[in-house]
């Protein structure tokens, strides 16, 4: 079974530019969840997404968002990039909403320049 | 504020000895106290997780161990081998309508042969 899929795997961006990052949940999960990890922290939480309905968000500005499909894939936006955006995002996912183990796909390596 | 506090940043063991690294935590609310386990260029996996209903988990090498009254828990690699050279992340949560992961900041792991 295919574990959590997260594309594309690096991207380069500069400042004030726009970003979108893709997550394919594990087969049979309907939640997925978003964390920021910058180099040397553990993961910040930014976005949990059940049944494509915002359930919980961090404290990350508007400039964040997100949304997830029908299939329950999901997709993370970050507007008007800030160097401090640069990060390995991650994304996570599980089979339901509450009290479950959260499975992380090998995530997405930022760096906004 | 750092809602989970972990120690040592860094640690190093020989093969075949005891690692362990201790957690702390405020917000009694929390139920639930996974151990991450993260290899460079990869998501965090998870290790072991325990519920506050039990002072002691083992699988394998691995055992949490978990103090209520001290809000603290901590985890213990027996005959710590290379191959155990990693960054571990402890993490809780607690259900708020979502099921977001509080992190620590994560102990680098190096095993000496």
């Amino acid at each position: 079974d295919a574990g959590v899929t997260q594309s594309p795997t690096h991207l380069i961006k500069t400042r004030g530019q726009h970003v979108t990052l893709r997550c394919s949940p594990i087969s049979g999960h309907k939640s997925v969840s978003w964390y920021q990890q910058v180099l040397g922290q553990g993961p910040q939480f930014i976005f949990q997404y059940y049944e494509k309905e915002e359930r919980g968000r961090g404290n990350f500005p508007d400039r964040f968002s997100a949304r997830q499909f029908p299939n329950y894939s999901s997709e993370l936006n970050v507007n008007a990039l800030l160097l401090g955006d640069s990060a390995l995002y991650l994304c996570a996912s599980s089979p339901g909403l509450a009290g479950e183990t959260q499975y992380f796909g090998p995530g997405t390596r930022l760096l906004v320049l | 504020q750092q809602q989970v506090k972990q120690s040592p940043q860094s640690l190093i063991v020989q093969k075949g000895g005891i690692s362990i690294i201790n957690c702390a935590y405020e917000n009694t609310a929390f139920d639930y106290f996974p151990w991450y386990q993260q290899f460079p260029g990869k998501g965090p996996a998870l290790l072991i997780a325990i519920r506050p209903d039990v002072s002691e988990k083992k699988e394998g090498r691995f055992t949490i161990s978990f103090n209520k009254s001290a809000k603290q828990f901590s985890l213990h690699i027996m005959d710590s081998q290379p191959g155990d050279s990693a960054t571990y992340f402890c993490a809780a949560s607690m259900w708020t309508g979502a099921n977001n992961l509080f992190f620590g900041t994560g102990t680098r792991l190096t095993v000496i042969p």
